[in-house]
């Protein structure tokens, strides 16, 4: 069964550093999401991704964050200069059609 | 805005016993209402969903829920607990009908299952 795949699996950076997560959406999947979950916490999105474009984005999404589809393939998100607040579990979702958004495992992002 | 609570940050049940999570989802039109399941150290599993269709929904795993619009609940249930069951339960909604749109997602519950 199709389902999307993230790396790295942890990533720790100090605080200041750029991090790039990738994201492997289901192939034929056009919308693609990220949400993030702070320890503790409940699932928030991010941002959502569709036709090359950003569809919506958060309040949380601010100009630190970006997000990319560089190959058709891959959708990275990427943190331009990270906080101790960005350390979170960060989940990367594709839709087809069906109304239902697959997950991947995640990333958990520790900053220093 | 759209929210949902879930009451209960924790529920412990014994195994063979029933399943009750909470869900109340706050709307300004009819919403779709999904229930999404994290085991340990993995990502989020969708159990079920409701798009308007038949009001209560049955998915994986034995549970289902009831769409309930005078309640603005979406209950989950599941009639015998197991052990594997052990997870943390997340409600989300989405008013968005058209694909694309972002999910809203509860605190979620943690689901204890004693033998």
């Amino acid at each position: 069964e199709p389902e999307v795949t993230q790396t790295p699996s942890h990533q720790v950076t100090q605080m200041g550093q750029e991090v790039i997560l990738r994201c492997v959406p289901i192939s034929n999947h056009l919308y693609f999401y990220w949400y993030r979950q702070i320890l503790g916490q409940k699932v928030e999105f991010l941002v959502s991704f569709y036709n090359n474009e950003i569809s919506e984005k958060s309040e949380i999404f601010d100009d630190q964050f970006s997000v990319e589809r560089p190959d058709g393939s891959n959708f990275t998100l990427k943190i331009r200069s990270t906080k101790l607040e960005d350390s979170a579990m960060y989940f990367c979702a594709s839709e087809g059609t069906g109304d239902t958004q697959y997950f991947g495992p995640g990333t958990r992002l520790t900053v220093l | 805005a759209q929210s949902v609570t879930q009451l209960g940050s924790h529920v412990s049940v014994s195994e063979g016993a029933l399943v009750l999570l909470r869900c109340n989802y706050s709307s300004s039109v009819p919403p779709y209402l999904f229930w999404y399941v994290q085991y340990p150290n993995q990502g989020l599993q969708l159990l079920l969903k409701y798009t308007s269709a038949a009001t209560l929904v049955k998915g994986i795993n034995g549970f289902e829920a009831e769409f309930k619009k005078s309640e603005t609940s979406f209950h989950l249930t599941k009639p015998s607990a197991h052990m594997s069951d052990a997870a943390e339960y997340f409600c989300a909604v989405s008013d968005d009908y058209n694909q694309g749109g972002k999910l809203i997602f509860g605190q979620g519950t943690e689901l204890s299952v004693k033998p």
